[in-house]
């Protein structure tokens, strides 16, 4: 399968823990987001790279939240001293960026996390 | 008021029955996307557009620029394109997603 992976798919964590989840882009692609989506709400966006440099990040990113793509390939998102309002899926989305006109993203299959 | 509004929130039809899912934004845009989510999370993107209509199988998009509004239509439903669906707009390098249109089409 040459699609985009995310490991884990689920996390169940007590609050306070921390969280790391991993992205496996398409192999090609440049560019790599993380999403968050929440039960009933389209996906928010929380930061991206541009091979591995981190272009920009959302003001929902707290001080909690990191990112790498130490390579330019896999990226990881780590959350530190979860809270129980970090519930959500987390989605990673990959893409060829080759000019200015857009992108279709591909989406991997998410990882869900629940902070009890 | 969201910058991607989306209409209706909920929508079920009868397999067969033409549907039509409507998105209005209000910022500028670099392209339109329309978007298919299943239950369990997986996003497949149907259509990246900044002008004029596409058209894949029974799905076809639109979109007007000078209103801000794109159409999602579903030709002859089918109980397998019960989703959602979510209309998002790229905005500089990111895309900004409406709260998406549940779609349930029964047999």
């Amino acid at each position: 399968d040459t699609g985009v992976s995310q490991d884990p798919r689920h996390k169940i964590t007590k609050r306070g823990q921390n969280v790391t989840f991993r992205c496996d882009p398409i192999s090609e692609h440049n560019r790599l987001y993380w999403y968050r989506q929440t039960l009933g709400q389209g996906p928010e966006f929380l930061t991206y790279f541009q091979n591995e440099a981190q272009l920009e990040k959302s003001r929902l990113l707290s001080d909690r939240f990191s990112a790498e793509r130490p390579k330019g390939s896999f990226s990881t998102l780590e959350i530190q001293r979860t809270e129980q309002g970090d519930s959500a899926m987390y989605l990673c989305a990959s893409s060829l960026v080759l000019g200015p006109q857009g992108e279709t993203q591909y989406f991997g299959p998410g990882t869900r996390l629940l902070v009890l | 008021k969201n910058e991607v509004e989306q209409s209706p929130q909920n929508l079920t039809a009868q397999e067969g029955e033409f549907i039509t899912i409507n998105c209005s934004y209000s910022v500028g845009i670099s392209a339109l996307h329309w978007l298919q989510q299943h239950p369990g999370g997986g996003i497949v993107s149907l259509f990246m557009l900044s002008s004029g209509k596409k058209k894949h199988g029974r799905l076809i998009a639109t979109i007007n620029i000078q209103e801000k509004h794109s159409s999602l239509h579903i030709t002859a439903s089918h109980p397998r394109d019960s989703a959602v669906y979510i209309c998002a707009v790229g905005r500089g390098d990111k895309l900004i997603f409406g709260t998406g249109t549940r779609l349930q089409v029964f047999p």
